[in-house]
């Protein structure tokens, strides 16, 4: 089956610094990499995607980009919020396997 | 955004018993539903697609008669346990893609 692995499990930067998290996957064929947001009891949202024809796909203060040769795609926050605190999870393409999460916590 | 609910958030049965899931689209309407399994400190495993007005797609290792999914129209989709074992015990969510993937918060079941 497919492997997705998330580094880190949690991330704790001050309002204002950027966040970056990681996946990884395993699946070569993959061709679709999206992040999802999920806040403290509310249900899991895709927030940003990309697909394997692109390198970087940008939307306001998040950018993801991708890395087809590592087998690897990040979520890029940039002058990060309180706001943004919550936990993000990357999912493989075919099989729906997400990653276990990074817990980001923004400081004010 | 679009809302996606499940209910019950929690339930305990005993063994042998059947027990229902229920995956309502709240403000949108959904064709296809995704029921998911997460096992402690696993990711979550995909089990089946909804699809309104035909029967589930299960992915390979799911026992159809014992899941059994309805998707009785554009924002419900039913999950039913049957003959719930101890085993059974997991997190189930239910997700449904509108412009963007959006899931259930989770239906904890415990079999006792």
């Amino acid at each position: 089956g497919e492997n997705v692995e998330q580094h880190p499990s949690t991330l704790s930067v001050q309002e204002g610094d950027s966040a970056v998290i990681k996946c990884t996957y395993s699946d070569s064929a993959s061709n679709y990499f999206p992040w999802y947001k999920q806040e403290l009891g509310k249900g899991r949202q895709l927030i940003i995607d990309i697909r394997s024809n692109v390198g970087e796909k940008k939307d306001q203060r998040i950018a993801v980009t991708l890395n087809k040769t590592a087998k690897h795609f990040s979520l890029h926050i940039t002058e990060t919020q309180p706001e943004d605190s919550a936990v993000y999870f990357c999912a493989g393409a075919r099989k729906s396997t997400f990653g276990d999460g990074t817990t980001l916590t923004v400081k004010p | 955004g679009a809302v996606v609910s499940q209910h019950p958030s929690r339930v305990i049965c005993k063994s042998g018993t059947s027990v229902k899931i229920e995956c309502r689209s709240l403000d949108f309407q959904a064709t296809t539903m995704f029921w998911y399994r997460q096992f402690p400190k696993k990711s979550l495993m995909l089990m089946a697609t909804s699809n309104e007005g035909s029967k589930a797609t299960y992915e390979q290792g799911v026992e159809k008669d014992k899941f059994l999914i309805n998707h009785a129209s554009l924002t419900l989709s039913t999950l039913t346990v049957t003959s719930a074992h101890p085993e059974d015990s997991s997190f189930y969510i239910c997700s449904a893609p509108a412009a963007g993937q959006f899931f259930g918060p989770g239906t904890r079941l415990t079999v006792l």
